[in-house]
């Protein structure tokens, strides 16, 4: 069955220094979404991205984010200078797009750890 | 403001228990429902989910949830728990005609007692 996939499983930074976090989404689907997880806290919607543009960002997603489908099948967020409270487990998740066909699927996640 | 909310933060049961968890949401217009787990160190895992048709809707691990659209929830039932269902659980909204954008709740830990 097909998955979306991510890597690294887990990133250990320096606060201040950039870091990029790579999803393999679904092959055949349109839309592409992160996420992050905060320690013992929800699940928080961070960027939607369909047809090579961002569809939807909410306000965790300033200025220090950013996301790029560099090729056709890598999807990846970058947080160009990371602080501690950075520190989460970062979810990818794609969909097909298909009408009437809604489902998200996730990858396993990516636990980023700032120091 | 519109939102995801679960009522109980965590929740304590012992084995063979009844549960339910409720999950309410506020948004207008339709919606599809899910539900999802996380095992401890694990990632999320789709437990089941609502799009349209039977408003109870039958997931993995004995699981089931039941839509009922003028209540706006969509609460979580299994009839005897088992210590593996030691989890947090999400409920999450998808909105088809918003961007199909999706919020969670804030979770349910749920700890079952041996």
């Amino acid at each position: 069955e097909p998955e979306v996939t991510q890597t690294p499983s887990h990133q250990v930074t320096q606060m201040g220094q950039e870091v990029i976090l790579r999803c393999v989404p679904i092959s055949n689907h349109l839309y592409f979404y992160w996420y992050r997880q905060i320690l013992g806290q929800k699940v928080e919607f961070l960027v939607s991205f369909y047809n090579n543009e961002i569809s939807e960002k909410s306000e965790i997603f300033d200025d220090q984010f950013s996301v790029e489908r560099p090729d056709g099948s890598n999807f990846t967020l970058k947080i160009r200078s990371t602080k501690l409270e950075d520190s989460a487990m970062y979810f990818c998740a794609s969909r097909a797009g298909l009408a009437g066909y809604n489902e998200q699927f996730f990858g396993p996640g990516t636990r980023l750890t700032v120091l | 403001a519109q939102s995801v909310s679960q009522h109980n933060h965590h929740v304590i049961l012992s084995e063979a228990a009844s549960l339910e968890l409720g999950c309410n949401y506020s948004y207008g217009g339709t919606v599809n429902l899910f539900w999802y787990v996380q095992y401890p160190g694990q990632h999320l895992q789709l437990l089941l989910k609502y799009f349209s048709g039977d408003p109870l809707v039958k997931g993995i691990k004995g699981f089931e949830a039941e839509f009922i659209k003028s209540k706006f929830s969509f609460n979580l039932r299994k009839p005897s728990v088992q210590w593996s269902d030691t989890a947090e659980y999400f409920c999450a909204v998808n909105r088809p005609d918003n961007n199909n954008d999706m919020r969670f709740g804030a979770g349910t830990r749920l700890t079952v007692k041996p």
